[in-house]
């Protein structure tokens, strides 16, 4: 049964410039989220994907945006970039049902750094 | 928006010995979930657990809703127990999950 899998597993890019990060959920699970941790913080939300559509998301700006393919696999797309960017993203998987949010499972993340 | 914080922030332990860290949450949850994030960054799912008490083998998962608490039990502490542990909680009548503080542990040979 695989996991939820992220990739690249590092990343550096300049200022200014866009990045694309990817995500697979675990086997069976249909909605994605994903979460940015800057060193020493806990994880924040992004946003969450669900049959294909951004469906809940947090305190991020526009420069931020994702997309769900119909396979449920995910990407997140980061314009612009800051230094302030540079950070842990990680990628959650859950089972979407009546009565959620359910259990999340985290893939192993990717390391953004912005220089 | 909801609060979660966790104690003790730092935690530094010998091997063998037992621990017990703490999630208070400042509204109604209907889920909760504690990680264990490794050296690597990897986050580790421990518990889901909503209410009640579970037991995974040296770990053990308490979480009185109505109090708005949960427990994480370490027992006989091992060096890979060290990391920093989350608990996370869905912010009231949405899919957007609030992480705590975290504990920071380290356990020593």
């Amino acid at each position: 049964d695989a996991g939820v899998t992220q990739s690249p597993t590092h990343l550096i890019k300049t200022r200014g410039q866009q990045v694309t990060l990817r995500c697979s959920p675990k086997s069976g699970h249909d909605t994605v989220s994903w979460y940015q941790q800057a060193l020493g913080q806990g994880p924040q939300f992004i946003f969450q994907y669900y049959e294909e559509e951004e469906r809940q998301r947090g305190n991020f700006p526009d420069r931020f945006s994702g997309h769900q393919f119909p396979n449920y696999s995910s990407e997140l797309n980061v314009n612009a970039l800051l230094l302030g960017d540079s950070a842990l993203y990680l990628c959650a998987s859950s089972l979407q049902g009546q009565g959620g949010p359910y259990e999340q499972y985290f893939g192993p993340g990717t390391r953004l750094t912005v220089t | 928006g909801i609060q979660v914080e966790q104690s003790p922030p730092d935690l530094i332990l010998q091997e063998g010995a037992n621990s017990t860290l703490r999630c208070n949450f400042s509204d109604s949850v209907n889920n909760l979930q504690w990680f264990h994030q490794n050296p690597w960054g990897q986050l580790i799912n421990l518990f889901y657990i909503p209410s009640g008490t579970k037991q995974n083998g040296r770990l053990s998962a308490t979480t009185v809703a109505t109090e708005r608490y949960s427990l994480l039990y370490i027992s006989s502490s091992q060096t890979t127990d060290s990391g920093v542990y989350f608990c996370a909680v869905p912010r009231g009548g949405t899919y957007k999950y609030i992480f705590g503080t975290g504990t920071r542990l380290k356990v020593l040979a």
